[in-house]
């Protein structure tokens, strides 16, 4: 199975701050990726899928790059409702893995 | 406006069965992929299951030859049949609907879950 793995596993950032998540497939997935953001309570939602194609109706602050086994998901201006768990997950090959999560938390 | 309704979770012994059920609106049910997601309590995500619009399906490893993943297109209806059901199946289940038919895209949209609990 292809292992994802994510860093750091959580965050502490203020409002307005830029931050970078990493996710690194342990093989080759081409741009098959996407990242996911879930608030407590609640279902996790798609922002960004192909890497790096922001899902209409998610805020263009957030974009993700990468291909092949290194991918960032940056989200340029933090506001309050950013703060939430972040995957990432590969639709490259079967078994679908996800990452295990980045905890991003107000400083 | 894509809507997924699960239901079927609850308390259930070790060994048991429970039958979960995704009721979908808003979209062409029968040409896209679904898949089941699980998180356990305070843990991460993981994959489950996925079928796709021809029904092709796809198991993780720890739920295989236990769990089964169905749907019926004239109901918009994905099933979850789990057997066998272990402690360390407790976990909210999440109903998603893919972004295409062959169980090769993102994960797009998301059920509310249901809380499947295992113990005697």
């Amino acid at each position: 199975a292809i292992q994802m793995t994510q860093s750091p596993s959580s965050l502490s950032a203020s409002v307005g701050d830029r931050v970078t998540i990493t996710c690194r497939a342990s093989q080759g997935i081409r741009n098959d990726l996407g990242w996911y953001q879930q608030r407590p309570g609640k279902a996790p939602k798609l922002l960004i899928f192909s890497a790096s194609s922001l899902k209409s109706g998610v805020p263009s602050r957030f974009s993700g790059s990468g291909s092949g086994t290194d991918f960032t998901l940056t989200i340029s201006s933090l506001q309050p409702e950013d703060f939430a768990t972040y995957y990432c997950a590969q639709d490259y090959d079967y078994p679908r893995t996800f990452g295990q999560g980045t905890k991003l938390e107000i400083k | 406006e894509v809507q997924l309704l699960e239901s079927g979770g609850g308390l259930e012994q070790p060994g048991g069965s429970l039958r979960l059920s995704c009721a979908a609106s808003g979209f062409p049910f029968s040409t896209y992929a679904m898949t089941w997601v699980r998180q356990a309590p305070g843990k991460g995500l993981e994959w489950v299951s996925t079928i796709s619009a021809s029904d092709i399906t796809y198991y993780a490893d720890s739920v295989k030859g236990r769990f089964t993943i169905s749907r019926d297109n004239s109901k918009n209806t994905l099933y979850l049949q789990m057997n066998s059901l272990r402690a360390e199946d407790t976990a909210v289940y999440y109903c998603a609907k893919d972004q295409g038919d062959s169980g090769y895209y993102a994960i797009d949209d998301w059920g509310q879950g249901t809380l499947v609990t295992v113990s005697s």
